[in-house]
């Protein structure tokens, strides 16, 4: 019964390689964001899509694409891996009103070797 | 400068202390204030919300937020080593979903 899901949970690739994250979230919200978070724990928003519709790109390399194909969904495509894209990235999302809470999925981890 | 900065530790206290997790912002068009809570590869979870200067406490946790100062902090009393996890400030501007974290502290309770 899980709320926001990701897959796969790991994702270890060879440098220029495209590979792809699936977000799924069963909560009716509207909006739902890609961050990452990097070896020091930092955590920076990349993407947010409402409705399906992008609002927020954070001068995120044009290799990443991210698309949502209903509101429940957003999936993460990366070309050329690079070494630098090794991360964790989460998937979140919120609904309307309530505190701002914006839901976390459980994390991919990719290592670019 | 990063727009909110919080000191990423590790910090270590025996079971039972108070601890006190801290961070500084220097846009003052921050409105929402919040804590999360990340178990060792795990998603954030928020732990405590916040919308004006002043406390807000939810059992043994308190948040302070002191909008003059651009300074924000949780409490946790009686700590556990339950409570053992990296905690995350994070911010958001009004009109805006965008969420702004800070890096994190890595707080650990010793049994």
């Amino acid at each position: 019964d899980t709320a926001v899901s990701q897959t796969p949970k790991y994702l270890v690739t060879q440098m220029g390689n495209d590979k792809s994250i699936k977000c799924e979230q069963n909560l009716g919200h509207d909006t739902m964001y890609w961050y990452k978070q990097d070896s020091k724990k930092f955590l920076k928003i990349m993407f947010s899509y409402n409705n399906k519709e992008l609002i927020i790109n954070e001068t995120v390399p044009n290799r990443f694409s991210p698309k949502s194909p209903d509101k429940a969904h957003l999936n993460l495509h990366i070309n050329s891996l690079e070494l630098g894209d090794s991360a964790v990235y989460f998937c979140a999302s919120h609904g309307r009103g309530g505190h701002n809470e914006q839901f976390f999925g459980p994390g991919t981890r990719l290592t670019v070797l | 400068q990063k727009e909110v900065e919080q000191d990423p530790g590790p910090l270590s206290v025996p079971e039972g202390a108070i601890v006190s997790l801290n961070c500084t912002y220097s846009n003052s068009a921050f409105q929402y204030f919040m804590w999360y809570r990340q178990y060792s590869r795990k998603g954030p979870e928020l732990l405590m919300y916040t919308y004006s200067s002043g406390n807000k406490e939810d059992g043994r946790f308190t948040a302070q937020v002191d909008k003059s100062s651009k300074y924000i902090s949780l409490f946790i009393r009686d700590s556990q080593p339950s409570d053992s996890a990296t905690y995350l400030c994070a911010m958001i501007p009004g009109g805006a979903q965008k969420l702004v974290f800070g890096q994190g502290t890595r707080l650990t309770i010793n049994p």
